[in-house]
């Protein structure tokens, strides 16, 4: 089981915005590491979301946000379109693990 | 461009042995890390390891340790994922990465399949 909490769904309607939590702990985003954020596409690679908790690699739109606090940790997409509908996975390093790890994932649909 | 390019889709039965490739072009393949992700059917993303080509500072995720080895052939820029023995709960979609020195993964290899079944 992973040490990163995601809840395993959440949904909207086209434009909306929704929010994607990652839940730690002081070993890891507590501790003061980096987020990062990967979207999956159904039957693809993940693909770089968000780096560094709130950077979007060059080509991500900014519909795509990150940010952090305290041992937690959030992605948020606005103006939500029926492209986003992928799977969601935080990542962070864990102290007590002495590696990265990743969050239980986060299915988005659009309604 | 940098691009990592896997080997091909593998079925094996329990107990044999398999050697997966990732190879690296674009980029200086002994500066960057190398790592390894697994993702089993219907599931989450699981980081296995890393390794450094430059000089095979290897390091695994304490799941993995035991189960797995990785490898690089600098000579090739090609990194391995390695078992000697397979069981069925080894099958799943295998990925490379590349994870830089903060620890995110900026470029993705399109994944490895290993169904092992009798």
């Amino acid at each position: 089981q992973s040490v990163l909490t995601q809840p395993p769904s959440v949904s909207g309607a086209p434009g909306q915005r929704v929010t994607i939590s990652c839940t730690g702990s002081s070993s890891n985003i507590g501790a003061g590491y980096d987020v990062h954020w990967y979207q999956q596409l159904p039957g693809t690679a993940p693909k770089l979301l968000i780096y560094g908790n709130s950077n979007r690699p060059s080509g991500v739109p900014d519909r795509f946000s990150g940010s952090k606090s305290g041992t937690s940790a959030s992605l948020a997409i606005t103006g939500l379109q029926a492209e986003d509908e992928a799977d969601y996975y935080c990542q962070s390093y864990d102290s007590s693990l002495s590696g990265e790890v990743f969050g239980t994932g986060t299915k988005v649909t659009v309604l | 461009e940098v691009q990592l390019v896997q080997s091909g889709a593998e079925v094996k039965k329990p107990g044999e042995s398999l050697k997966i490739s990732c190879k690296g072009s674009g980029y200086s393949f002994t500066s960057y890390w190398i790592g390894w992700v697994r993702q089993m059917p219907g599931k989450g993303l699981e980081w296995m390891g890393i390794i450094y080509p430059g000089d095979s500072d290897t390091r695994y995720s304490p799941s993995f340790q035991g189960q797995v080895t990785i490898s690089a052939d600098k000579s090739i820029s090609t990194a391995y994922l390695q078992w000697s023995s397979l069981k069925a709960s080894d099958t799943a979609m295998y990925y490379c990465v590349r994870p830089r020195n903060s620890g995110y993964a900026d470029y993705w290899g399109q994944g490895t399949l290993v169904t092992v079944s009798s």
